[in-house]
């Protein structure tokens, strides 16, 4: 059971180059959703996705954008990659509706160099 | 709103040593908290959770950490430190009914030292 799976591992641009990571789940959970993690900020909160065919904005969605292609899959676009960007995302998935069930399951992460 | 609040970026012990690691949190509404591990280079995973009913919420690795209302507390312990549980631990809080979204806390870094 692979859970939730995370492409590529490691990724360096330049910036103004644009890139997507993907994201994918096995469980049949239905929400996704995309985490950067910066060092002493934590993890903080880009994009959701509560279920297939919505999407929301997290605390920090600028020069981001997302696409939950179906239940499976929830990709993390950088149009225009700024060195701000340089971070590691997490994708997590979780099941809804379920009492108690705030649990998430995390990817390995990515880690993306913006030069 | 919600919002967690990890007192001490990084913590040290001796192997052996209790383990205390403190999160406070804030929140408009009853909260479910969690507490995450990262390993080294790897995603986070699910320590404990308190949703609901007993107020000590024992995980895995020995961990245990105690929902105390009076302090809007959650804080981590365990008894005797171990090498391998060096490693970030993450708070996260989120609204009671599940909910769309957890807040993190920034993290506490934890070294075991010989």
């Amino acid at each position: 059971n692979a859970g939730v799976t995370q492409t590529p591992k490691f990724q360096v641009l330049k910036t103004g180059q644009s890139m997507t990571l993907q994201c994918a789940q096995d469980m049949n959970h239905n929400s996704m959703y995309w985490y950067r993690q910066d060092p002493g900020m934590g993890l903080r909160l880009i994009y959701y996705s509560a279920s297939e065919g919505t999407t929301d904005k997290g605390e920090v969605p600028n020069g981001y954008n997302v696409s939950r292609l179906n239940k499976r899959e929830f990709s993390l676009r950088l149009e225009s990659a700024a060195p701000s960007q340089t971070s590691v995302y997490f994708c997590a998935s979780k099941v809804t509706g379920f009492p108690g069930a705030n649990v998430l399951t995390f990817g390995a992460g990515s880690r993306l160099t913006v030069l | 709103a919600q919002s967690v609040t990890q007192l001490g970026s990084h913590v040290s012990v001796s192997e052996g040593a209790l383990v205390l690691l403190r999160c406070n949190y804030s929140s408009s509404v009853p909260p479910y908290l969690f507490w995450y591990v990262q390993y080294p280079n790897q995603g986070l995973q699910l320590l404990l959770k308190y949703t609901t009913g007993a107020t000590l919420v024992k995980g895995i690795n020995g961990f245990e950490a105690e929902f105390k209302k009076s302090e809007t507390s959650f804080h981590l312990t365990k008894p005797s430190a171990h090498m391998s549980d060096a490693a970030e631990y993450f708070c996260a809080v989120s609204r009671t009914g599940g909910g769309n979204k957890l807040t993190f806390g920034t993290g506490t870094q934890l070294k075991v030292e010989l």
